[in-house]
């Protein structure tokens, strides 16, 4: 079963606007971790944000914040102040603790700037 | 620099044919893993293992194998080719503590004719 939900296949974002990418997961595991990951078109995968499930407070790193809603199963990336360097592939991914710890990723939403 | 190598970048196979993918990384990290990436499909994993001599299948193993025979290596081997596996591949590896956060290879590009 499909743990990651991403429904935004893609995008279209103005630079300089904020841009909210919506990921909800499946879990019953009370301990787990939630992550993003940046794709460009030069294909390697790029970390951006993390936040546990203990965490009392929303992640954010430089422009990217994460809006986690524990009760809804919602970890939605924001995007601040968007750059024509920010059009990439976008993927939420999960690792629970059980299993090793395996990640899931979601099928990713295409966000593209435009100037 | 530190991090997660991967071999070849780009390969190209005729069905039944084998090939292996290497995968080395220089970080002593306990977890590596294999993805493969289809369009539409995010990263779905192949196989994992958590230390040397452990492996495990993921979401979709048929048609390859693993082994990891010390911390730094995991080969994946692509046994009979099969256009089915015309893929982007990825390595990540991650330490067991801390926010576990992967680290990805720069992915390998198979087509399989």
């Amino acid at each position: 079963a499909q743990k990651i939900t991403q429904t935004q296949p893609g995008m279209f974002v103005q630079e300089k606007e904020a841009v909210t990418l919506d990921c909800t997961y499946d879990t019953s595991d009370p301990s787990y971790g939630l992550f993003w990951y940046k794709q460009p078109s030069s294909g390697e995968m790029i970390f951006l944000i993390y936040q546990g499930s203990y965490d009392q407070q929303n992640a954010t790193e430089g422009r990217y914040s994460l809006n986690f809603q524990k009760a809804r199963k919602s970890a939605n990336l924001v995007i601040s102040a968007s750059q024509l360097g920010d059009s990439a592939m976008y993927f939420c991914a999960m690792r629970e603790t059980d299993s090793w710890g395996k990640f899931q990723f979601g099928a990713g939403t295409q966000v593209v700037v435009t100037p | 620099n530190a991090g997660v190598t991967q071999t070849p970048k780009f390969q190209v196979l005729k069905t039944g044919q084998s090939m292996t993918l290497q995968c080395a990384q220089d970080m002593n990290h306990e977890y590596m893993s294999w993805y493969r990436q289809d369009p539409g499909m995010g990263l779905r994993l192949i196989h994992y293992s958590v230390g040397a001599g452990i492996t495990d299948q993921g979401e979709v193993p048929n048609g390859y194998n693993v082994s990891r025979s010390t911390t730094e290596d995991f080969p994946l081997r692509l046994l009979s080719a099969a256009p089915s596996q015309t893929s982007v591949y990825f390595c990540a590896s991650r330490q067991f503590s801390g926010a576990n956060v992967l680290t990805f290879g720069a992915g390998s590009r198979l087509t399989v004719l």
